[in-house]
């Protein structure tokens, strides 16, 4: 059992490059959500899922992109990156109560 | 956005002490968890708290949803190397079905052996 995957792991990416991040979950889970940590900030979420086919903004999300085409995958899309989402990148997903998170995608912007 | 004030922002002690640190809240919170972040890894959860007043252990590691249901604080005793990293709670407001949670700014902490 997997669990959260992301991949990739790292990336390196210049001013204005696009990149999709992509997030696969195993446990069936309906609710799925990507977060970004900054160091002093916690988490912040940027976009969620309630279930397939669904996406809605979260506290953060301008300068990316979502989709949920498959219950188990949810894509986080940067279509123009900058500096400023220097970061590294969480996927969880969840039923009730309780997250599942991935390990993490580090992105530096240069 | 809404953040969740969490304190202390971190601790150094030494092995075998015990730690106390926790979570406040301006609105109600349904819900309260307590995650735990290793270095290079995803938050993974210690402790859920679903009732007002409930107090919870997982091994050395106690959490208590208060009264006001406004604040939560997780305690951890003996302290041993493996405790280092950052603690986050978190918590699910009242309403909606998106089962969104609100994450604090995390306690980071350092154990000395």
């Amino acid at each position: 059992n997997a669990g959260v995957t992301q991949t990739p792991k790292f990336r390196v990416l210049k001013t204005g490059q696009s990149m999709t991040l992509l997030c696969a979950q195993d446990m069936n889970h309906e609710y799925m959500y990507w977060y970004r940590q900054d160091p002093g900030m916690g988490l912040r979420l940027i976009h969620y899922s309630v279930g397939e086919g669904t996406t809605a903004k979260g506290e953060v999300p301008d300068g990316y992109n979502v989709s949920r085409l498959k219950k188990q995958n949810f894509l986080l899309g940067l279509e123009s990156a900058a500096p400023s989402q220097t970061s590294v990148y969480f996927c969880a997903s969840s039923e009730l109560h309780g997250y599942t998170f991935g390990s993490g995608t580090r992105l530096t912007v240069v | 956005g809404q953040q969740l004030n969490q304190s202390p922002q971190s601790m150094f002690i030494q092995e075998g002490e015990d730690v106390s640190m926790n979570c406040t809240s301006s609105s109600i919170f349904n819900t309260w968890l307590w995650y735990k972040q290793d270095p290079g890894e995803g938050p993974v959860l210690l402790i859920a708290l679903y009732k007002a007043g409930e107090l919870t252990s997982n091994g050395r590691l106690t959490a208590q949803f208060g009264i006001t249901r406004k604040d939560s604080f997780l305690n951890i005793s003996a302290s041993i190397p493996s405790d280092v990293g950052i603690y986050f709670c978190a918590g699910h407001g009242y309403g909606g079905a998106t089962n969104k949670l609100i994450f604090g700014t995390g306690t980071l902490l350092a154990v000395q052996p």
